[in-house]
C-alpha cells in the first residue's frame, strides 16, 4: 500500500533553514512526490515536484528558498532563510492508484 | 493564468445530496485529468476523486465510493462532484485540483452536513 509518512511538526528559527522529511512506504522508493504548503486560513498551494534522483519542478512564483531532494524513500523539503511567512503546514503528496497525501508538518518559525 | 473555482457548496441535512462543479480557465482542460481533495475542519487533506482527460479512467477513495459521482464536460471546461448519501464526516471544504501531481488548486468551497 502506498503511504506517505511526515513527522507532524518542525520548527527554526527566523532566518534559519529547516529540512522536512516525506518517507515512502516499502516498494515505492521510485516515485515522485509533489510538494505542497498550507498557510492558516488558506487554501493549499503547490510547491513542487520531485523526482527520485532529486531533480525538481517549482510552482510558478516559489522562491528559490525552497528547494527538494531525494534519497531512497525519502523525499526532502529545504527551506532557507526562513520567514515568518513560510510558518505553514506542508504536505507531501504522491499518485498512482488514486492520489495519497502525507499527514503534513506543522512547521513554527521561532 | 491557470484557474480552477469551485461552487456549489452549502449546509445540507444527513443523507441529503449536492452538486459542486468547477470551472477551469487558462489551460487545455481536456489534456488534463483532474481531481477533487477535501479537509475537513482541522484535518489534513484527503483525496476523494479521480478523473483522467477523457473520463476513461475514474476512481474514488474508499470513503466515498457508491455515494459520489465524478464527472467532467470538457466541452464546457468543467468538473464535477455529485454527492448523495451525505453524512456529518462529509464536512469539508472540498477542492478541484489539476493532475496528478495536483499542480493547481482551486480556492475551495465549503460543505456543510449537519441536521
Amino acid at each position: 500500500q502506498l503511504v506517505l509518512t511526515q513527522s507532524p511538526s518542525a520548527s527554526a528559527s527566523l532566518g534559519a533553514s529547516v529540512k522536512l522529511t516525506c518517507t515512502l512506504s516499502s516498494g515505492h522508493s521510485s516515485y515522485a512526490i509533489a510538494w505542497h504548503q498550507q498557510q492558516s486560513e488558506k487554501g493549499p498551494r503547490y510547491l513542487m515536484k520531485l523526482n527520485s534522483d532529486g531533480s525538481h519542478s517549482k510552482g510558478d512564483g516559489i522562491p528559490d528558498r525552497f528547494s527538494g531532494s531525494s534519497s531512497g524513500a525519502e523525499r526532502y523539503l529545504t527551506i532557507s532563510s526562513l520567514q515568518s511567512e513560510d510558518e505553514a503546514d506542508y504536505y507531501c503528496q504522491t499518485w498512482g492508484t488514486g492520489v495519497v497525501f502525507g499527514g503534513g508538518t506543522k512547521l513554527t518559525v521561532l | 493564468e491557470v484557474q480552477l473555482v469551485e461552487s456549489g457548496g452549502g449546509l445540507v441535512q444527513p443523507g441529503g445530496s449536492l452538486r459542486l462543479s468547477c470551472a477551469a480557465s487558462g489551460f487545455s482542460f481536456s489534456d488534463y485529468s483532474m481531481n477533487w481533495v477535501r479537509q475537513a475542519p482541522g484535518k489534513g487533506l484527503e483525496w476523494v476523486s479521480y478523473i483522467s482527460s477523457r473520463s476513461t479512467t475514474i476512481e474514488y477513495a474508499e470513503s466515498v465510493k457508491g455515494r459520489f459521482t465524478i464527472s467532467r464536460d470538457n466541452a464546457k471546461n468543467s468538473l464535477d462532484l455529485q454527492m448523495n448519501s451525505l453524512r456529518d464526516e462529509d464536512t469539508a471544504v472540498y477542492y478541484c485540483a489539476r493532475e496528478g501531481e495536483v499542480d493547481y488548486w482551486g480556492q475551495g468551497t465549503l460543505v456543510t452536513v449537519s441536521s
